[in-house]
Formats: C-alpha cells, structure tokens, sequence
C-alpha cells in the first residue's frame, strides 16, 4: 500500500526555520515526482515545490521561492521542505504528494500543521 | 502552459446528482486529467484519472458514485445519490513533461 507521512510541523515564530519530511512507503520512491502542497485556512490548495525522482529539477512558487528548499534522500524514501524566513501567511496545512505521469498527483499524505506566529 | 478552469462553487441536493466541469484552455484539449476531492478537515483524495475520450480510472476506494466524461475541451465529474460527505472542494489538475497545473476549484455544497 502506497503511504506517505509528514512530520515536523508545529509552531513558529515569524523569521524562524522548519523543516518537514515526508516519509514514503510501498512504491519505488526514487521513480517519482513529489510535491509539497499547503492550504492556509479559508483559502484553496497551492502547490509549494515539487521535485523529480533523481532531485536535479526543482519547482517553486513564487511566494516561496527563496525562503523554501525542497529536497529528497531515496536511500532513506524520504521528501523534505526546509523552510526559511517563515511569514504569518505561510501558516497552512501542508501536504506530502505523490505524481506519476501516467495518473497525475495519485497519491496524498496526511498533513501536517504549520503555524507561524508571535 | 494549459490552464483549467473550473465554476467557484455549485449546490445540488441530497440524493441528487451534480456534474461538475474542468475546462481545458485553448491548444490543449487534448489533455489528460485528474480529479481531486478536499474535504474540510481531510487530506485531499485522488479520485481519478480522465481522458479526452472519456475513459476513466478511478482510485483506490472511490465508491461507484462517481464517475468522469469528456467532451471536447470539457472535463466532467459526476457524483450521483449526492451524500453529505461528499460536499467538500474538488480540483481537476492536469499536466505534461514540463508542467503541473491545478485548477481553482469548485466548491460544491449538499442542500
């Protein structure tokens, strides 16, 4: 069973520095483009940063792009998003995901929290 | 780059049906997509993949409730006997060899 978790959300101070991981499990990690995805409350989905397999190509947002840093390890099937220079807007839920390109973004994690505030 | 196009929101009745639309921009209505469902609270949920022709692959789980159809530039998802827990966001996200995109959304709402 495809499975992806996120971890190391939590509460921030403007300016401050997170990083979250995505682990993954139950499909061949290195083969696959992933994604950071965030909702802030009452807004829709917004695609963060994604990353293909191999990690040489990159994706931003614009509103993060500068602040945020998306890597993986596929030793250890694991996604990451170092956050930098966190802002009161950034606070949102944020989404591990998986794409394929024969499916299209099939699978999503959890979330977890991410509150930047003084 | 293609861009999707969806309604800001929709409404229909319990029990009812409701056809939601993506609608691919012009020079890409070809594309594949997907449909995504965000339920308040939820992770998002990968309800399935939708082709041109219409032909659809649903994901893990999703009940027979719903279902996809194509026509022209137009992507459809049907929900059928609406349920309650059905009423939530839905995205349609298609892509290619050097693109994601997403659509805005439709909010739909279960009278």
């Amino acid at each position: 069973e495809v499975q992806l978790l996120e971890s190391g959300g939590g509460l921030v101070q403007p300016g401050g520095s997170l990083r979250l991981s995505c682990a993954a499990s139950g499909f061949t990690f290195s083969n696959y483009v992933m994604n950071w995805f965030r909702q802030a409350p009452g807004k829709g989905l917004e695609r963060v940063s994604a990353i293909i397999g191999s990690g040489d190509k990159t994706f931003y947002a614009g509103s993060v792009k500068g602040r945020f840093t998306i890597s993986r390890d596929n030793s250890k099937n694991t996604l990451y998003l170092q956050m930098n220079s966190l802002r009161a807007e950034d606070t949102a839920i944020y989404y591990c995901a998986k794409s394929s390109p024969a499916a299209g973004t099939d699978c999503w994690g959890p979330g977890t929290l991410v509150s930047v505030s003084s | 780059q293609p861009v999707l196009t969806q309604s800001s929101s929709a409404s229909a009745s319990l029990g009812s049906s409701v056809k939601l639309t993506c609608t691919l921009s012009s020079g890409h209505s070809s594309y594949i997509i997907a449909w995504h469902q965000h339920q308040p609270g939820k992770a998002p949920r990968y309800l399935m993949k939708l082709e041109g022709s219409g032909s659809y692959n649903k994901g893990s789980g999703v009940p027979d409730r719903f279902s996809g159809s194509s026509s022209g530039a137009d992507r459809y998802l049907t929900i059928s006997n609406l349920q309650s827990e059905d009423e939530a966001d839905y995205y349609c996200e298609t892509w290619d060899s050097n693109t994601r995109v997403f659509g805005g959304g439709t909010k739909l709402t279960v009278l």
